[in-house]
C-alpha cells in the first residue's frame, strides 16, 4: 500500500544550523510528493513539492529531492532561523487514490 | 498565490449543540474538498472528501450522521458537527483544490470545544 514515513521528532537546532528531516515512502505507481508546513494554530501551508523521479522542489531556502531509487524526499534547509520553528509534514499523492498520504509529521524547534 | 479560508477560527459551546465550519476556496474554484481532524501532536486524519454537487465520501469510521458535509458550489463546502459532545472536541481542517492532479490548499483550521 501507500505510505509516508517521516524521522521523529522533535528535532531542536541552533539558529543558522543545517536541517534534514527524512522522509521514505512506499507507494505503487509514480506519485507527486509534497512538504507541507503548520505553524502553531494554522494550518498546512504547502512549502514545495516534486511531480516526477530526480525533480528538487524547492523554496525559502528549503529543498528537497525526489529520489526513485531510494524512495526518500528528504527536506533540507542549509540555515535555519527561529521563525523557522513548525511540524514539518510530508505528504505523497498517489496517482491511483487521488487522497493526500501524510507522514506523522517532525516538530522543528530552532533556538536562538 | 491560493487561498483558503476557514471560518470560524474557534468555537466553544456546550454539549448538545450543532456547529457549523465553513471552507471557502477564495480565489479557484475547487472541485473536490476535503475535510480532516487533527488531534494535538498528530497527524492529520482524512473524515471525507467532497466533490462539487455530489454527495462526501466518508472514511471508515467517520459517521456520515454525525459529521455532515456539504458542498453546494465551487467555492463553498460546510462542516457541520451534529450534537456535538466532549469527544468531539478537536482541531478540525478543510482543504481544497482546483483539479485532480492540483496541489491542495489548507484552510487555517477550526479549534472546535466541547463543553
Amino acid at each position: 500500500g501507500n505510505s509516508v514515513t517521516q524521522m521523529e521528532g522533535p528535532v531542536t537546532l541552533s539558529e543558522e544550523a543545517f536541517l534534514t528531516i527524512n522522509c521514505t515512502y512506499t507507494a505503487t505507481g509514480y506519485p507527486s510528493l509534497f512538504w507541507y508546513v503548520q505553524y502553531p494554530g494554522e494550518g498546512l501551508q504547502l512549502l514545495l513539492k516534486a511531480t516526477k523521479a530526480d525533480d528538487k522542489g524547492s523554496n525559502k531556502g528549503f529543498e528537497a529531492t525526489y529520489r526513485k531509487e531510494t524512495t526518500s524526499f528528504h527536506l533540507e534547509k542549509g540555515s535555519v532561523q527561529v521563525s523557522d520553528s513548525a511540524v514539518y509534514f510530508c505528504a505523497l499523492f498517489p496517482s491511483n487514490t487521488g487522497k493526500l498520504i501524510f507522514g506523522q509529521g517532525t516538530t522543528l524547534q530552532v533556538k536562538p | 498565490g491560493a487561498v483558503v479560508s476557514q471560518h470560524p477560527s474557534r468555537v466553544i459551546c456546550k454539549s448538545g449543540t450543532s456547529v457549523k465550519i465553513e471552507c471557502r476556496s477564495l480565489d479557484f474554484q475547487a472541485t473536490t474538498m476535503f475535510w480532516y481532524r487533527q488531534f494535538p501532536k498528530q497527524s492529520l486524519m482524512l473524515m471525507a472528501t467532497s466533490n462539487e454537487g455530489s454527495k462526501a465520501t466518508y472514511e471508515q469510521g467517520v459517521e456520515k450522521d454525525k459529521f455532515l458535509i456539504n458542498h453546494a458550489s465551487l467555492t463553498l463546502s460546510t462542516l457541520t458537527v451534529t450534537s456535538a459532545h466532549p469527544e468531539d472536541s478537536s482541531f478540525y481542517i478543510c482543504s481544497a483544490r482546483e483539479g485532480y492532479n492540483q496541489p491542495q490548499h489548507f484552510g487555517d483550521g477550526t479549534r472546535l470545544s466541547i463543553l
